[in-house]
């Protein structure tokens, strides 16, 4: 069974300053990880993902995230944060030796970012 | 990347009603769709799998003959809420991979979110 824990309800963060939303995983196969983004009342967005190849993914509107297989942690990263990144953040894993399944989620992680 | 498209967005209904919620793979096919329910401050919960052609997959606890899930063709898989009552009451979204361009690699993507409240 798949589980992902985002140990942050809330995170606040100054603007322009560095945000990382962590987010720690356990897959008993091959860990398929993504973070996805969401404004009040919308679906999700697809931010990034890690498949395989380098540990450092760099995704849409300047986040990255960092994957760490002896921590089995996926941390969301972005250099510099802007007020427009305030959302909610889903860290998800799938086991990618089972076939089309469906994700699993964490608790979410909200972001204020104040200007 | 591919779009997945849920209607309604909004919904009013009284207690007692039916309600159906579409969801749409615009640009590819989806054998496979999954519905979740998001409850206030709190994550997705997965309900059940669609697939298309057969029935669906339920997860425990989903009371299927509450949500009824019809995967009819390639891109269009519905959920109807029977006899809807006031703890129905919820944000439930869709969701898709596009396998036949990406494989099982391919992340999935979701629609709008369907805002259900029961009166």
């Amino acid at each position: 069974a798949q589980s992902v824990a985002q140990p942050e309800d809330q995170v606040n963060v100054a603007e322009g300053n560095p945000l990382t939303v962590k987010c720690t995983y356990s897959v008993s196969g091959n860990p398929y990880l993504f973070w996805y983004v969401q404004y009040p009342n919308r679906g999700l967005q697809f931010l990034l993902k890690y498949i395989t190849g380098d540990n450092l993914v760099k995704g849409s509107y300047g986040f990255e995230a960092e994957f760490n297989k002896s921590q089995t942690s996926f941390h969301l990263k972005k250099p510099s944060a802007l007020v427009s990144d305030s959302a909610l953040y889903f860290c998800a894993v799938r086991d990618g030796n089972s076939g089309n399944t469906p994700l699993v989620f964490g608790k979410g992680t909200r972001l204020s970012v104040i200007a | 990347g591919a779009v997945v498209s849920q209607h309604p967005s909004r919904v009013i209904c009284k207690s007692g009603t039916s309600v159906k919620i579409e969801c749409r793979s615009l640009d590819f096919q989806a054998t496979t769709m999954f519905w979740y329910r998001q409850f206030p401050k709190k994550s997705l919960m997965l309900m059940a799998t669609s697939n298309e052609g057969s029935k669906a997959t339920y997860e425990q606890g989903v009371e299927k003959d509450k949500f009824l899930i019809n995967h009819a063709s390639l891109t269009l898989s519905t959920l109807t809420v029977t006899s809807a009552h006031p703890e129905d009451s919820s944000f439930y979204i869709c969701s898709a991979r596009d396998t036949a361009a990406g494989g099982l690699v391919t992340e999935a993507f979701f629609g709008q979110g369907t805002r259900l409240t029961v009166v």
